[in-house]
């Protein structure tokens, strides 16, 4: 079983709707949890952090995390064709490596 | 907004040649890291470095790659013998701490692309 799970899509969606992304992950040592987004051919940006259990917003992005559960999602609200890229769930247990899922394309249609 | 700077952003070279990829961490960060992507696949780690020294290291990053902080501000990826199926985006990336209030912070990458 891999330590993180994601799966890669491709997610295509209209302009405005309310997307939903999301990561599932076996190591229950993980303790904080990161959502990044990569347009092709540029580094990973860092859109949420998170470490406890529940909600937490930032603009039009929410992240949810459920460690009973081991699921994290991203939701996206009023969804923009600037927001098509793809998203990458990553998370570490407090110590060196950080781990990533292996990305969702998401493509928001105008 | 600092940011974790990575020259060049694209390095061609001929198989068996040795590369240098070099980074400027954010600079209040302690901890720094290399991950590497394949076209189309995920993100992978390759190895943290932590008070110079590597803290850990990834299966992929054997005898042929090493890391180094010569200045305190550079840390730089060598590797010493190109291969083919070295051929990737490969990223830097640095964080404050460990733990709380301390997520990964991305290079845009340098294309490193073996032929």
């Amino acid at each position: 079983q891999k330590e993180v799970e994601q799966d890669p899509g491709p997610l295509s969606v209209p302009e405005g709707a309310i997307v939903s992304l999301n990561c599932t992950y076996s190591n229950s040592a993980f303790q904080y949890f990161m959502w990044y987004r990569q347009y092709s051919r540029k580094g990973p940006e860092l859109l949420m952090y998170t470490y406890s259990s529940g909600n937490k917003e930032d603009g039009r992005f929410t992240a949810q995390v459920d460690k009973s559960s081991k699921y994290i999602s991203l939701f996206i609200r009023d969804s923009q064709p600037s927001d098509s890229a793809t998203y990458l769930c990553a998370m570490d247990g407090g110590y060196q490596k950080v781990t990533f899922g292996t990305g969702t394309k998401l493509q928001v249609i105008p | 907004e600092p940011e974790v700077t990575q020259t060049p952003s694209h390095q061609v070279t001929q198989m068996g040649q040795e590369v240098i990829l070099r980074c400027v961490p954010i600079s209040n960060h302690l901890y720094f890291y290399w991950y590497r992507q394949i076209l189309g696949q995920k993100v992978e780690f390759l190895v943290s470095f932590y008070n110079n020294e590597i803290s850990e290291k990834s299966e992929i990053f054997d005898d042929q790659f090493s890391v180094e902080r010569p200045d305190g501000s550079n840390f730089t990826l060598k590797i010493r013998s190109t291969k083919l199926e070295d051929s990737a985006m490969y990223f830097c990336a640095s964080r404050q701490g460990r733990g709380r209030g301390s997520p990964l912070h991305f290079g845009n990458g340098t294309r490193l692309t073996v032929t």
